[in-house]
């Protein structure tokens, strides 16, 4: 089992909808949850953290977070085009590092 | 503030070459932690450096190693490059890792290695 698990998609949507993203973890010690948007050959740009249970939100950005599911998700409401990247989970454990989940691949259609 | 800095963006070895990557953090920030990430997948942590010591590493060989300066620059070798080793190596640097911050990673550009 991998230690932070995403949908590898590819995922689309139209422009205006919700985007839906969603990642799995496996250390029940972890204690901090990061979603990084990535463009085609760029470096990793933090959008969000959240370390409580419960929704946080930061514009059209929500992220969510079940620590007893071990679950914890990005929405993306209004979506646009320019959110057309890959969306990577990454999670804080017991160890010091952040581990990364494969990226899910998202297409906002015009 | 300035940001990440990494070089060279882009090189190319041959199988069997030695590879040296630099880093300079975030202004403030004392830890650096250096990636490996392959065409299509994640970030893989290769290792962490803290107050110029290596304070965590990832499921690397060896061959990888890496030093961290008196100013929180960083290095990153690669001896004996195999194929497998072509991957957008990434440098983040984040504040003071021991004073409780949540975690949060700021990522430079990456150098892109690619090994014939």
């Amino acid at each position: 089992q991998k230690e932070v698990e995403q949908n590898s998609g590819p995922l689309s949507v139209p422009e205006g909808a919700i985007a839906s993203l969603n990642c799995t973890y496996s250390d029940r010690g972890s204690q901090s949850f990061f979603w990084y948007r990535q463009y085609s050959g760029k470096s990793p740009e933090l959008i969000m953290f959240i370390y409580s249970n419960g929704d946080k939100e930061d514009g059209r950005f929500t992220a969510q977070l079940n620590k007893a599911s071990q679950y914890v998700s990005l929405l993306i409401r209004d979506s646009q085009p320019s959110d057309s990247a890959t969306y990577l989970c990454a999670v804080k454990g017991s160890a010091r590092q952040l581990t990364f989940g494969s990226g899910t691949q998202l297409t906002v259609l015009p | 503030e300035t940001g990440v800095t990494q070089s060279p963006t882009h090189l190319i070895k041959t199988r069997g070459q030695q590879v040296t990557l630099r880093c300079s953090s975030q202004s403030g920030h004392n830890t650096v932690s250096w990636y490996q990430q392959a065409l299509g997948q994640g970030p893989q942590f290769i290792f962490q450096y803290y107050r110029e010591e290596e304070n965590g590493r990832g499921n690397f060989p060896p061959r990888f190693s890496g030093l961290q300066f008196p100013n929180y620059s960083s290095e990153l070798n690669v001896n004996a490059l195999e194929l497998d080793d072509s991957a957008l190596y990434l440098c983040a640097s984040s504040p003071d890792w021991a004073s409780g911050n949540t975690g949060e990673l700021f990522f430079g550009e990456g150098s892109r290695l690619t090994v014939l």
